[in-house]
């Protein structure tokens, strides 16, 4: 396709148990960024990687929190012992090589851990 | 701490009028800016990008930036029933920071 592509849509899971998401960007694009919105929030920053540039882990919110990219595409973000405010739809969006960061969102994963 | 402030609303304006979103930002190195619209339950879809001062159009939407007051606006012109959704204002250099939005509702 040719947006960028989260999976899965919804995801429901018990407390403890650990979380990965899935970010397939568009392609082309080199950045990519994982995004949190709490239900009537704001999106909060989570991680940013740029090509081969060491990531930008700065908003992780605690040591739960990790995320890769293989092969500078697509990207797994994963929760570890997750807790029932890590619920919340996680966004993903990916933009070209340039400074100018228009940044484009995939449709997100709804995660509701219960 | 890079914040992005905008007011929350509702912002409520009827329909054919001009809407004004305004947003403030607190990291003076930013060097991108943008405007996105998010309806209830879907992800935010980019409307409106600018990155130098003065003013940029495309169509109905004005973005206005202003470097040095740290300050970016989105005009809406003949607004729309359609166009009631959430607005969020961003900006950055390389990740971007988001505001929390605000709420617009156009009235038939």
């Amino acid at each position: 396709g040719a947006g960028v592509s989260q999976s899965p849509s919804n995801k429901v899971t018990e407390k403890g148990k650990d979380v990965e998401l899935r970010c397939d960007p568009i392609s082309g694009h080199t950045a990519l960024y994982w995004y949190r919105q709490s239900l009537g929030q704001g999106l909060e920053f989570l991680i940013y990687f740029q090509g081969n540039s060491a990531p930008d882990k700065s908003g992780l919110p605690s040591d739960r929190f990790s995320a890769e990219r293989t092969g500078g595409s697509v990207s797994t973000l994963t929760i570890q012992r997750t807790q029932q405010e890590d619920s919340a739809v996680y966004l993903c969006a990916s933009s070209p090589e340039d400074k100018r960061t228009e940044a484009f969102f995939g449709q997100g994963t709804r995660l509701t851990v219960v | 701490q890079k914040e992005v402030e905008q007011n929350s609303g509702p912002l409520s304006v009827p329909e054919g009028a001009i809407a004004s979103l305004n947003c403030t930002y607190s990291d003076r190195g930013s060097q991108s800016f943008f405007w996105y619209r998010q309806y209830s339950g879907k992800s935010p879809e980019l409307i409106m990008s600018i990155y130098s001062n003065g003013d940029k159009e495309d169509g109905r939407f004005t973005a206005q930036l202003n470097k040095a007051s740290q300050y970016v606006s989105l005009l809406i012109r003949d607004s729309q029933p359609s166009d009631s959704a959430t607005y969020l204002c961003a900006a950055g250099r390389r990740a971007l920071t988001f505001g929390s939005g605000t709420r617009l509702q156009v009235q038939p």
